[in-house]
């Protein structure tokens, strides 16, 4: 199986600041990465899929960028309805697996 | 909008089997290009793809769990469910099903979880 790694677990940052994911593959995945959302009580929600992509109807403050191992999720300018916990998710083969998931919160 | 909707107990024995069901409505669960999974989260923890299943009842399990997983589908009835045998407290989650697009490879479309716990 393929294990994904991502840090920090949690961060705490100001409205507005910029906010930076990493998100690390145990091996080659291309670009197959989707990064989802999830808050509290509720499913996930894809924001990002084959690394960089927006899905559809989501905010261009979000990004992401990477390919093979190393991928980056990033929010240009936190806003109180990004407070949730962020998975990189890969599905380069079976069994998709998700990173342990980062925490935000705000300062 | 389509919108998925998962059923079943909520407490099960351990060594029983947990079933669940997801029903899809506001769209065909026979649409191709798209697969019906299963996704799990044990309380305060990250989420585990379970399975997923294709229209045509093709399946793919993830191998920690296949000895005791099986996915179905009933397009009559534009459900697909889960079953898990043997199950034990480590089996306690939030249940989802999930639309898996064969397009760009996302879970796109959610139910709202299930809690299931495993308790005798």
């Amino acid at each position: 199986d393929i294990q994904m790694t991502q840090s920090p677990s949690s961060l705490s940052a100001s409205v507005g600041d910029r906010v930076t994911i990493t998100c690390q593959a145990s091996q080659d995945i291309s670009k197959y990465l989707s990064w989802y959302q999830q808050k509290p009580g509720k499913a996930p929600k894809v924001l990002i899929y084959d690394a960089s992509n927006l899905e559809t109807g989501v905010p261009s403050r979000f990004s992401g960028s990477g390919s093979g191992t190393d991928f980056i999720f990033t929010i240009s300018s936190l806003q109180p309805e990004d407070i949730a916990t962020y998975y990189c998710q890969h599905y380069d083969n079976i069994p998709f697996t998700f990173g342990p998931g980062t925490k935000v919160d705000i300062k | 909008q389509l919108l998925l909707q998962e059923s079943g107990p909520g407490l099960v024995k351990p060594s029983e089997t947990l079933s669940l069901t997801c029903t899809v409505s506001g769209g065909s669960i026979s649409g191709t290009s798209y697969y019906w999974a299963w996704i799990r989260q044990p309380p305060g923890k990250g989420l585990e793809w379970i399975g997923y299943i294709y229209p045509s009842g093709i399946t793919d399990y993830s191998p920690s769990l296949k000895s005791r997983v099986t996915i179905s589908v009933d397009s009559s009835e534009n459900q697909f469910s889960l079953t898990l045998s043997s199950v034990t407290a480590a089996d306690t989650a939030v249940y989802f099903c999930a639309r898996n697009s064969g397009y760009d490879h996302t879970f796109d479309f959610w139910g709202q979880g299930t809690l299931v716990t495993v308790s005798s």
